[in-house]
């Protein structure tokens, strides 16, 4: 079965300093794998994808995300955080079968601070 | 943004009240999908749809009905609506399995009283 685990609750950065959040998961083979964003009280927006091309993913507003099989890791980053960054994002995996849902992580609010 | 809508977008009703959500999309897109959010459990699937008339059950489909009649339209009932049904309901649109991404709803907020 597949599933993912982000590994930090809360992650809190000053502005202009470097962004890590952290996600493992765990598949039964090659995963689709994808991060969204969803800032507060608001929906969810797609902010890269993993389809099996490049390990590294690059997606909007300067987020990237590296594919590491051997570390079964997907994590995201981007160099320099601002304060628009501020939100809740979810590491996310596709699911198996005939559903093909999304398998959300639990979430990782970012905290920017000026 | 795919053009998704719900509604209402929120909604206050009361313990043993039936309640429909509706998903309307404007993109052809085959599969439809019901996901509700709570604090500390990202978002868990409680049905989907990959055509007219074709639906299945998801990870949290007690309580929970869903009915398509035509592609752009996607029914979310609470039959009987209990306090644990209070949540954020998302719907979300999909081409395709496998690689294709999934477009989310602005979301539906109900509190069941």
């Amino acid at each position: 079965a597949q599933s993912v685990t982000q590994l930090d609750s809360h992650v809190s950065v000053s502005e202009g300093t470097p962004v890590l959040l952290r996600c493992n998961y765990s598949s039964s083979y090659s995963p689709s794998l994808f991060w969204y964003v969803q800032h507060p009280n608001k929906g969810l927006q797609l902010l890269l994808k993993y389809t099996s091309a490049a390990t590294l993913v690059k997606g909007i507003n300067g987020f990237e995300a590296e594919f590491k099989k051997s570390e079964t890791s997907f994590h995201l980053t981007k160099p320099s955080a601002h304060m628009s960054d501020a939100a809740e994002y979810f590491c996310v995996v596709r699911g198996g079968g005939s559903q093909g849902n999304l398998i959300f992580g639990k979430g990782t609010k970012l905290s920017v601070k000026p | 943004d795919a053009g998704i809508t719900q509604s209402p977008r929120h909604k206050v009703t009361e313990t043993g009240t039936p309640v429909t959500l509706r998903c309307h999309q404007t993109e052809n897109h085959r599969y439809m999908y019901w996901y509700r959010q709570d604090p500390g459990h990202g978002l868990r699937l409680i049905h989907y749809s990959y055509g007219v008339k074709d639906t299945d059950k998801g990870e949290v489909s007690d309580g929970y009905s869903v009915s398509r009649s035509k592609t752009e339209d996607f029914l979310l009932t609470l039959e009987s609506a209990t306090s644990s049904q209070t949540s954020v309901y998302f719907c979300a649109i999909s081409e395709g399995q496998g690689p294709h991404e999934q477009y989310f709803g602005p979301g539906t907020r109900l509190t069941v009283t």
